[in-house]
């Protein structure tokens, strides 16, 4: 079945450096989302990308969708203690009414 | 605008008792249903989803059921707890397979 691998599983940055999370499926994607859970949370929707080689931003976060569709990458520049969590990638392989996660990567950051 | 709402917020139950946990949606017709498991520090496990009244897909195989009585009521049930059933219990909900996922709050069960 479809997999979605995530790295690093976690990431300990100092405030102001810079984070990046890594997603690859075995299959390509019709799309992929982005969540995030602060700890003791629930996961919380920030972003979908469609199309190939798409790139979106939200303030300091830049999402990318691979040209192959199978590949995504979350960025969040100069990192704030208000990151802290688990981000989670999740894709979707079209015509399924299910969404796969990956494992998440945790980012912890030192003030 | 729709809500989600899970209940109760924390649970702990000995080994071998029955299990109901619920979930609503509000605001929203006909909406995707799910539930998923998470253990401490780990991913999100899909355990049950429903697209419709009484359809109900199972993805794990366990000792856990899952029903939809009615639209945007969502049920998950056991009939005797094992201690591997402890964890983080999320409900979420979208318009379509595709679309972004809206959980609850989630529910915490301890297993004694």
């Amino acid at each position: 079945g479809q997999q979605v691998m995530q790295i690093p599983q976690y990431q300990h940055v100092q405030e102001g450096e810079d984070f990046t999370t890594y997603c690859n499926s075995s299959t390509t994607l019709s799309n992929i989302q982005w969540y995030k859970q602060r700890p003791g949370g629930h996961p919380v929707f920030l972003i979908q990308l469609v199309k190939s080689g798409e790139v979106k931003k939200q303030k300091r976060l830049t999402f990318q969708f691979g040209e192959a569709k199978k590949n995504s990458s979350l960025h969040i520049t100069a990192t704030q203690t208000t990151d802290v969590g688990t981000y989670f990638c999740a894709g979707d392989q079209g015509g399924s009414e299910k969404l796969v996660f990956g494992k998440g990567t945790k980012l912890t950051v030192n003030p | 605008s729709q809500t989600i709402h899970q209940w109760p917020a924390t649970l702990v139950q000995p080994v071998g008792s029955p299990l109901s946990l619920e979930c609503t949606v509000e605001g929203t017709s006909n909406p995707n249903l799910y539930w998923y498991r998470q253990a401490a520090g780990r991913g999100l496990q899909l355990l049950f989803y429903s697209v419709g009244i009484g359809q109900i897909s199972s993805e794990v195989p366990q000792n856990l059921s899952a029903s939809r009585p009615q639209d945007r009521q969502f049920i998950l049930s056991s009939k005797k707890l094992l201690l591997s059933d402890s964890g983080f219990y999320l409900c979420a909900w979208n318009a379509r397979g595709n679309q972004p996922q809206h959980f609850g709050d989630g529910t915490r069960l301890s297993i004694l």
